[in-house]
């Protein structure tokens, strides 16, 4: 059964910053291309951030290049977000998610809070 | 960005067929996916490549379209599809549609 397990989310004050992990389970992660999708609470969804399998391209939305990084450790079946420079409008859901035109595959979500 | 606009609500009867629509604002191709998610979950796929069901998903949903017009369809509609349903173009960098919330009557 294929399982996404996020974690490392929180109450942070605005420009601080904060690094989620994914870790995946029960399909080689190593193959996949991983996102990472978020939730403004009460809000649609948005695509954030894509990883290939073997790391060799990385895209992101323009409301979090440059401040978000996005990466993995197919050693650890681990999928991370660094998020610097956090505002009060990356306050969301995140979602980790497999696949790379669409996504066949969710974690539950972390909650991130960004406000003082 | 291309932004993919869906009616925000729909009420319908059990057993009735529902569609629900999603336009985009330029050609996605079949580029198109549709997701269910149901309160205080992660979405669901349910529909990609605008027409193709995702394994385990049940024959009353299917989907259509090509370029900017989409549907995504359920025939008969059952108690438990109380849901939003979003699509999501992967022509470019993906968008969501703002989502169309299902109740049922």
């Amino acid at each position: 059964e294929v399982q996404l397990v996020e974690s490392g989310g929180g109450l942070v004050q605005p420009g601080s910053s904060l690094k989620l992990s994914c870790v995946a389970s029960g399909f080689t992660f190593s193959n996949y291309g991983m996102n990472w999708i978020r939730q403004a609470p009460k809000k649609g969804l948005e695509w954030i951030a894509l990883i290939y399998y073997d790391s060799s391209n990385k895209y992101y939305a323009d409301s979090v290049k440059g401040r978000f990084t996005i990466s993995r450790d197919n050693s650890k079946n681990t999928l991370y977000l660094e998020m610097n420079s956090l505002r009060s409008e990356d306050t969301a859901m995140y979602y980790c998610a497999t696949g790379v035109y669409y996504f066949d595959y969710w974690g539950q979500g972390v909650m991130v809070t960004v406000s003082s | 960005d291309t932004v993919l606009t869906q009616s925000p609500a729909l009420a319908v009867s059990p057993g009735e067929r529902v569609t629900i629509s999603c336009r985009a604002s330029e050609s996605v191709s079949t580029r198109m996916h549709w997701y269910q998610q149901k309160p205080g979950q992660q979405p669901k796929l349910l529909i990609y490549g605008a027409s193709n069901l995702e394994s385990g998903v049940p024959a009353r949903f299917s989907g259509s379209g090509s370029g900017t017009d989409f549907t995504l369809t359920i025939d008969p509609v059952e108690a438990n599809d109380t849901a939003t349903y979003f699509c999501q173009q992967s022509w470019n960098d993906p968008t969501f549609g703002g989502g169309t919330k299902l109740e049922l009557k």
